[in-house]
Formats: C-alpha cells, structure tokens, sequence
C-alpha cells in the first residue's frame, strides 16, 4: 500500500507555544488529507478535511483558529496547534487520499505532550 | 446518526481464533473496514468488504458481514502475540470522500 508519513513522531512543548505536524505522502499524490484526533481509550475523531489549495473543512466543534491547517501541495499537510494548552495533548493522525471515494492511508500518528 | 459499536477489550491465547466483533447502524453503508493500531502508531487497513458480500477471507482473517442485522466480525485464526493491538472497525457509505465512522476499538490481548 501507499505510505503515509508523520512528522514528529512525538514532541513536548510548553503551553502558549505553537506546534506544527506534517503529513506527507511519500509515493502517491493527496489530493484529500485528513487529520483525527484520538483520546484515549477512544475512537478516532475527525478534526477536518483539506484538499490542496483550499481551505480546509473543519468538523462541528473544531475551532479552526486553534487548528490550522494548510495542504499547499499534493504530498504535504500540515497541522499546526497554536498557543497549546495543556487539554490539546493528545494523539493526532493523519490520513491521505488520492480522490473521491478512494482508500485512505494513515500516516503513523503524533503524540503531543503540552506541560 | 452514524454510529459504530465494538466491545472495548478480547482477551484469548496464543492460537486459539480470535473473534472481534462490530455494530453499525447506517443501512447505507456501503464499505466496512477493518483496521489494526499497534502501540504509538497509526492505523494499518486490515481488509475491508463491501455491503454485498457475506464473506471475505485473507489468510489468517476473515470477515462475516451479516447485513440485515448490521453486524460485522472479524476472526484471526491462530492468533499470536503479535496480533496483539487495537482493532477499528469502521463504515462509509457510496457518497462523499473517504470518511470513515469509527468504532471505538477493541483491544485484543494475546496471551502466550
């Protein structure tokens, strides 16, 4: 299958500070990119959908000023969480698509600690 | 709504069949897929069938889907330690791009 890559793997930073998470495709082009995040214990929670070069979609609850998400080309994705907080720890996951209606493969995830 | 039932945790011995099963209320769906999620990792797809299938099998895992009552298993034969982790089941309907419902995940341990 496709691979999907996450980028950190892990990463802690301090509160108020911002945090960028990329997600590329290595071998594939994504024209639609999605980022989850899970708690624990938890299923996986759709924060929103990007297709590159527009805006992305954001799910009911997402605050999109806290969670921007850029997809300016076809392999990358990024997510950055500005001025974390503590309660935005959590496991975040990617996943990218070539098209409509086609399997999405997952990136591996990225754990964010926030102290 | 969409939701997605599975039973939180499985506990079974090393080769013995594994049997996870998952609920879904959405009669359009038109994909169910199984995942695996290993520890600190994304999730990996399994196999996946499609809503007019009975039965799909894939080496050690086969899928049943019993449609009329909305109910998806997946059974991992000879299961081993290495099959330990989280399994999602997860659906999506013909419309729209690739967005899956979720399943919470069972976790299935492993015992030697």
């Amino acid at each position: 299958g496709a691979v999907v890559s996450q980028h950190p793997s892990r990463v802690i930073c301090k509160s108020g500070t911002s945090v960028k998470i990329e997600c590329r495709s290595l071998d594939f082009q994504a024209t639609t990119m999605f980022w989850y995040r899970q708690f624990p214990k938890q299923s996986l929670m759709l924060m929103a959908t990007s297709n590159e070069g527009s805006k992305a979609t954001y799910e009911q609850g997402v605050e999109k000023d806290k969670f921007l998400i850029n997809h300016a080309s076809l392999t990358l994705s990024t997510l950055t969480v500005t001025s974390a907080h503590p309660e935005d720890s959590s496991f975040y996951i990617c996943s990218a698509s070539s098209g409509l209606n086609t399997e999405a493969f997952f990136g591996q995830g990225t754990r964010l600690t926030v102290v | 709504g969409e939701d997605v039932e599975q039973s939180l945790f499985l506990s079974v011995r090393e080769g013995d069949s594994s049997v996870i099963n998952c609920t879904y209320t959405d009669s359009s769906s038109t994909y169910l897929y199984w995942y695996k999620q290993e520890p600190g990792a994304g999730l990996q797809l399994l196999t996946y069938i499609f809503s007019n299938m009975d039965m799909k099998q894939d080496q050690r895992l086969t899928v049943l889907l019993n449609k009329k009552d909305k109910h998806l298993s997946l059974r991992i034969a000879d299961t081993q330690t290495g099959d330990s982790a989280i399994y999602f089941c997860a659906e999506k309907n013909s419309g729209g791009s690739y967005i899956p419902t979720f399943g919470r995940g069972t976790s299935l341990i492993v015992h030697p």
